[in-house]
């Protein structure tokens, strides 16, 4: 049982360039997140996903599309990279269920737009 | 909106010392409210948490208690060691929006010296 693993761990981008985030999760949640960290600042929440084929944004959707073609996935993609967008990236995934919905998160992806 | 408050840090202590991290919350209606560390390098996880008041949480020698009247949530260790040196974010979920995401403080950054 993996739980939460994001893909890459680490990468450069020049401005203006694209990439896609990856995140899957095996524990068969519904809700998924995408949250960015910036440095010295909490998590916030850039678009999430209530099930397969639902998405909708979060606080910082600006510069960001998601996709949820399957209840696993949940890829985030970054059209034209500006410098601002130089984060760490986390996924989480959820039950949605429960007082509690408690979140499992992935280890990250550390982004730097140059 | 939901907020959370947390004290600034980095907060240095040495081992065995006592350890609070003060934090406080604003939310309609009643949150769940949770404490999550991150360890160098690694991604977010579950601390504790607390889902009504006067719940305590309890985890690893840290424990925290809902207070709705004073919309707080401090997390406390009786006796710190090297290993708790990591940084710990306070957050919330309200279980009354679609989106049950969860909203975080900025993070207190604890460095334990031996």
């Amino acid at each position: 049982n993996a739980g939460v693993t994001q893909t890459p761990k680490f990468r450069i981008l020049k401005i203006g360039q694209s990439m896609t985030l990856q995140c899957t999760q095996d524990m068969n949640h519904n809700y998924m997140y995408w949250y960015r960290q910036d440095p010295g600042m909490g998590l916030k929440l850039i678009y999430y996903s209530v099930g397969a084929g639902i998405t909708d944004k979060g606080e910082v959707p600006n510069g960001y599309n998601v996709s949820r073609s399957t209840t696993e996935d949940f890829p985030l993609r970054l059209e034209l990279a500006a410098p601002s967008q130089t984060s760490v990236y986390f996924c989480a995934s959820s039950t949605g269920t429960g007082r509690d919905n408690e979140q499992f998160f992935g280890p990250g992806t550390r982004l730097t737009v140059l | 909106g939901d907020s959370v408050t947390q004290m600034e840090g980095p907060v240095t202590l040495s081992e065995e010392a006592c350890l609070t991290i003060n934090c406080t919350y604003t939310a309609t209606g009643y949150p769940s409210l949770f404490w999550y560390v991150q360890y160098p390098g690694e991604g977010l996880q579950l601390l504790l948490k607390a889902t009504k008041a006067d719940d305590k949480g309890s985890n690893k020698g840290f424990e925290a208690t809902y207070r709705k009247e004073t919309t707080s949530f401090h997390l406390e260790k009786g006796s710190v060691q090297v290993s708790d040196s990591a940084v710990y974010f306070c957050a919330l979920s309200r279980g009354d929006t679609g989106r049950r995401a969860l909203t975080f403080g900025s993070g207190t950054r604890l460095q334990v010296q031996p």
